[in-house]
C-alpha cells in the first residue's frame, strides 16, 4: 500500500501569515493527491484536487503543488475560519490512503 | 445538491456485527463509487474501503479485510458497510463518501461526504 507521510503534524499561525504543510507518497502517485480541511465535529472538506485544483467555492489562498511524490498545500494570509486540521489523500491506486494530519491553531 | 445520509452506528459489543447505511440523493447513485472512511476519537482519517459503481469490484484496507463487507443496492442509492467480529479499535466515527468524477481513471476525490456516524465498541 502507498503510504503517506505529511508534516508538520501541528503548527501555530498568526492571522495573515503564510502556511505551508508537506505531504510524501511512498512512490510515486503522479499527481493524484487531494486536501481536506476538517474542523471539529464536521465531516472532512475537499479543497484541492489532482495536485493544485481547487475545489469550486474554496477561497483563491489556498493552493496546492507537486507531483510524483511530494506534495505541497500552501494557505496564503490565513484567515480565523482556517484553523483546522488538513489532510492528504492519495487517489493513485485500488487502496487510497491519508496522512496523518496537520492541526493549524492560532499562535 | 448530492446529499449522502447515514444511520446505523450505536454501541456494540466486542465480538457482535453492526451494519450501517448510508443513502444518497440528489445524483444517479448508480454511476459512482463509493467509499467508506474512519476516524478513531481524536485521531487521523483512515480509509477502509471502496465499491464500484455496480457492485462487482471492492478494495478494503487491511485493518479491516476479512471483517467488513461493503455492499450497495442502487435501487435504494443505499450503500451499506457490515462490519463483523468488532474489536475495540473499531471505535470510531464512520463516514461514507461519494467520488467526486464518474470517470474510470484520471483524479478523484470524495465529495461529498456523510455527517458520520458514531460506532462505540464496548462491554
Amino acid at each position: 500500500d502507498i503510504q503517506m507521510t505529511q508534516s508538520p503534524s501541528s503548527l501555530s499561525a498568526s492571522v495573515g501569515d503564510r502556511v505551508t504543510i508537506t505531504c510524501r507518497a511512498s512512490q510515486s502517485i503522479t499527481r493524484s493527491l487531494n486536501w481536506y480541511q476538517q474542523k471539529p465535529g464536521q465531516a472532512p472538506k475537499p479543497l484541492i484536487y489532482a495536485a493544485s485544483s481547487l475545489q469550486s467555492g474554496v477561497p483563491p489562498r489556498f493552493s496546492g503543488s507537486g507531483s510524483g511524490t511530494d506534495f505541497t498545500l500552501t494557505i496564503r494570509n490565513v484567515q480565523p475560519e482556517d484553523f483546522a486540521t488538513y489532510y492528504c489523500q492519495q487517489s493513485f491506486g485500488t487502496s487510497w490512503t491519508f496522512g496523518q494530519g496537520t492541526k493549524v491553531d492560532i499562535k | 445538491q448530492v446529499q449522502l445520509v447515514q444511520s446505523g452506528g450505536g454501541v456494540v459489543q466486542p465480538g457482535r456485527s453492526l451494519r450501517l447505511s448510508c443513502e444518497a440523493s440528489g445524483t444517479v447513485f448508480s454511476r459512482y463509487v463509493m467509499h467508506w472512511v474512519r476516524q478513531a476519537p481524536g485521531k487521523g482519517l483512515e480509509w477502509l474501503v471502496l465499491i464500484s459503481s455496480d457492485g462487482t469490484t471492492k478494495h478494503y484496507a487491511d485493518s479491516v479485510k476479512g471483517r467488513f463487507t461493503i455492499s450497495r443496492d442502487n435501487s435504494r442509492n443505499t450503500v451499506f458497510l457490515q462490519m463483523n467480529n468488532m474489536i475495540i479499535e473499531d471505535t470510531a466515527v464512520y463516514y461514507c463518501a461519494k467520488v467526486a468524477s464518474r470517470a474510470v481513471t484520471g483524479p478523484n476525490w470524495l465529495d461529498p461526504w456523510g455527517q458520520g456516524t458514531l460506532v462505540t465498541v464496548s462491554s
